[in-house]
């Protein structure tokens, strides 16, 4: 199976940053790579998909990027509904795996 | 509006069997592949399986083959998620998802507790 490691695991930020969130896959997964946000008890909620491709009604201040093995989300200014747990998740090949998640918190 | 709605969880002894559903509305229902994804307490996510639109291809995460059987109704706009010899590290809240290669919409969870 692809493993799919996020870093960093959590961090604090503080509105108005701007913060990268990184998730490395354990082999090429080409472009198939999409982002989610979670919020505490709620589902998560797709933001970006086939790498960077922005979700429709999802807020461009999120982007995502990259191919192959590396990849990255970006939150250009952190707004507070933004503070959330995050995570990858590869479906180039099964089991779709995904990363152990990234938790922004508040500063 | 696309809606999930997952059903079906509960507690269960250590060995026992659970059928999930998830009932979906607001789009074509027999159009698209659909999964099952699995939160344990306060961890992360877990993707357990997937079924194409016919139900002629399923795949599963090792950790559940040859106890969990994902199926549909395309008929009922529903999709089940039968679950054996259930075992303490299946306890999770457990999601249906729409599935075209990402999940682009998610049910609200069903929590399945396995303990004596």
């Amino acid at each position: 199976a692809i493993r799919m490691t996020q870093s960093p695991s959590s961090f604090s930020a503080s509105t108005g940053d701007r913060v990268t969130i990184t998730c490395r896959a354990s082999q090429g997964i080409s472009s198939y790579l999409a982002w989610y946000q979670q919020k505490p008890g709620k589902a998560p909620k797709l933001l970006i998909y086939a790498a960077s491709t922005l979700q429709s009604g999802v807020p461009s201040r999120f982007s995502g990027s990259g191919s192959g093995t590396d990849f990255t989300l970006t939150i250009s200014c952190l707004q507070s509904e933004d503070f959330a747990t995050y995570y990858c998740q590869q479906y180039y090949s099964y089991p779709h795996t995904f990363g152990g998640g990234t938790k922004v918190e508040i500063k | 509006e696309v809606q999930l709605v997952e059903s079906g969880g509960g507690l269960v002894q250590p060995g026992g069997s659970l059928r999930l559903s998830c009932a979906a509305s607001g789009f074509t229902f027999s159009s698209y592949w659909m999964s099952w994804v699995r939160q344990a307490p306060g961890k992360g996510l877990e993707w357990v399986a997937n079924i194409k639109q016919d139900g002629s291809e399923k795949y599963y995460v090792d950790s559940v083959k040859g106890r969990f059987t994902i199926s549909r109704d395309n008929a009922k706009n529903s999709l089940y998620l039968q679950m054996n010899s259930l075992r303490a590290e299946d306890t999770a809240v457990y999601y249906c998802a729409r599935d075209p290669s990402e999940l682009d919409y998610w049910g609200q969870g069903t929590l399945v507790t396995v303990s004596s």
